[in-house]
């Protein structure tokens, strides 16, 4: 069992959708939660950073960490087709782990006008 | 403008051959990594560094090297033991101390002939 999950996809919305993106994680000293944003042939770009349980908003962008379901999720409002990308979460235990994050697969979202 | 810069962009491996990514980055972190990434399996990581002249092996260290003679300087070697070497690779960076927040460069697609 891998250590983090994410739900690959792909996903495809329309235009002004709400998206919804999920991972679920098995080690409980995960601290750190990140999403990234990657376009095709890209390095990843970071969108959200949050530590610990509860939300974190941004525009557009809400992350949530239940850190006793060991779930966490990205949500997209008023989805544009600039959000089309790979969405992959990441998470980290922090202390001598910073830095060292641990993946998940990634999910393709693709937003049609 | 801060960031990480790879370089190639594109490189082309002949069986056999050792060849060198390289990863500069500008932001004055201490930490940096190497990370790899295939299709659907998200982002491993290959090795990190969180001080100069420091490095340690991460989940998928065999067949590489790296070198930390620099703060801003960590190329990764991908030599001839590497029995699957054709994939992007993606070098990061992140602040010492509590913050886990990692940026990354643009990638080096690596790709054997």
């Amino acid at each position: 069992q891998k250590e983090v999950e994410q739900d690959p996809g792909p996903l495809s919305v329309p235009e002004g959708a709400i998206v919804s993106l999920n991972c679920t994680y098995s080690n409980s000293a995960f601290q750190y939660f990140m999403w990234y944003r990657q376009y095709s042939r890209k390095g990843p770009e970071l969108l959200m950073y949050t530590y610990s349980s509860g939300n974190k908003e941004d525009g557009r962008f809400t992350a949530q960490v239940d850190k006793s379901s060991k779930y966490i999720s990205l949500f997209i409002r008023d989805s544009q087709p600039s959000d089309s990308a790979t969405y992959l979460c990441a998470m980290s235990a922090g202390g001598t782990s910073y830095g060292k994050l641990t993946f998940g697969q990634g999910t393709i979202l693709t937003v049609h006008p | 403008d801060g960031g990480i810069t790879q370089s190639p962009k594109y490189l082309f491996r002949k069986e056999g051959q050792n060849v060198t990514l390289s990863c500069e980055q500008n932001l004055n972190h201490d930490a940096m990594y190497w990370y790899r990434q295939d299709p659907g399996q998200g982002l491993r990581l290959i090795y990190y560094s969180q001080i100069v002249n420091d490095f340690q092996k991460g989940d998928i260290a065999e067949g590489y090297s790296v070198s930390r003679e620099k703060k801003e300087s960590f190329p990764l070697t991908v030599t001839s033991a590497q029995k699957n070497p054709t994939a992007f690779y993606l070098c990061a960076s992140s602040r010492s101390g509590i913050s886990t927040e990692a940026f990354f460069g643009q990638g080096t697609r690596l790709t054997v002939v």
